[in-house]
């Protein structure tokens, strides 16, 4: 799998939107780019995916460059509730692949 | 549904002790995986399977056995507990057929081996 590079930590004021950068330039044509956050020490979450188009859902936006080679989660009004460790990872679409995870980036949402 | 579940969620171990860490998940899922944490890491693989009877090394499966006895089950064994096996234990699940689909997480088993 592709490695991804990000932040180690970032800082977003409440209600403000938080976009949250990862970079994976070795990224290939069959690997989807995932978002994964994990709040305290729970088990990380599921937040959104994508290929190649700009995706949507109720939690979160992502945005991919045209060329694959980086993305951004974005957070449209952070809550406190957002402060979490967010883990950008690429992987084949193979539902038997494993997730590789990286350190993630620490967003803390300030009051 | 319950999702994925582990047990215990707390445990103390004395150096070369053993011990089992449970996974269950009710999601009707092929693929299910064990991962640890340590402190300000990442989450590393440790074994996975993609099928009952079938399981596979990950990135750190050294000091750890794995059993897929059924489709709902998968438990993690430490034969000869060491200090440096303390860490939080998550299990996960996935479908595993077609294409994307989501990873499932337990809520963790926090391993101490003194």
């Amino acid at each position: 799998d592709a490695k991804t590079t990000q932040p180690t930590s970032m800082d977003c004021a409440e209600g403000r939107a938080a976009n949250l950068p990862c970079n994976h330039s070795t990224i290939s044509g069959n690997e989807y780019v995932y978002w994964y956050r994990q709040i305290h020490s729970q088990g990380p979450q599921y937040i959104i995916h994508g290929l190649k188009n700009n995706e949507t859902n109720e939690m979160a936006s992502l945005i991919i460059t045209e060329d694959r080679k980086s993305s951004t989660l974005i957070l449209p009004h952070a809550t406190l509730r957002d402060t979490a460790v967010y883990y950008c990872i690429v992987s084949v679409t193979s539902g038997n692949t494993p997730l590789v995870f990286g350190k993630g980036t620490r967003l803390s949402v300030i009051a | 549904n319950a999702g994925v579940t582990q047990t215990p969620k707390f445990q103390v171990l004395k150096t070369g002790q053993s011990m089992t860490l449970q996974c269950a998940q009710d999601m009707n899922h092929n693929s299910m995986y064990w991962y640890r944490q340590d402190p300000g890491m990442g989450l590393r693989l440790i074994h996975y399977s993609v099928g009952e009877g079938t399981t596979a090394k990950g990135e750190v499966p050294d000091g750890y056995n794995v059993s897929r006895l059924n489709k709902r089950e998968f438990s993690l064994r430490l034969e000869s507990a060491a200090p440096s096996q303390t860490s939080v234990y998550f299990c996960a699940s996935r479908p595993g057929t077609g294409g994307y689909n989501e990873q499932f997480f337990g809520p963790g088993t926090r391993l101490t081996v003194l």
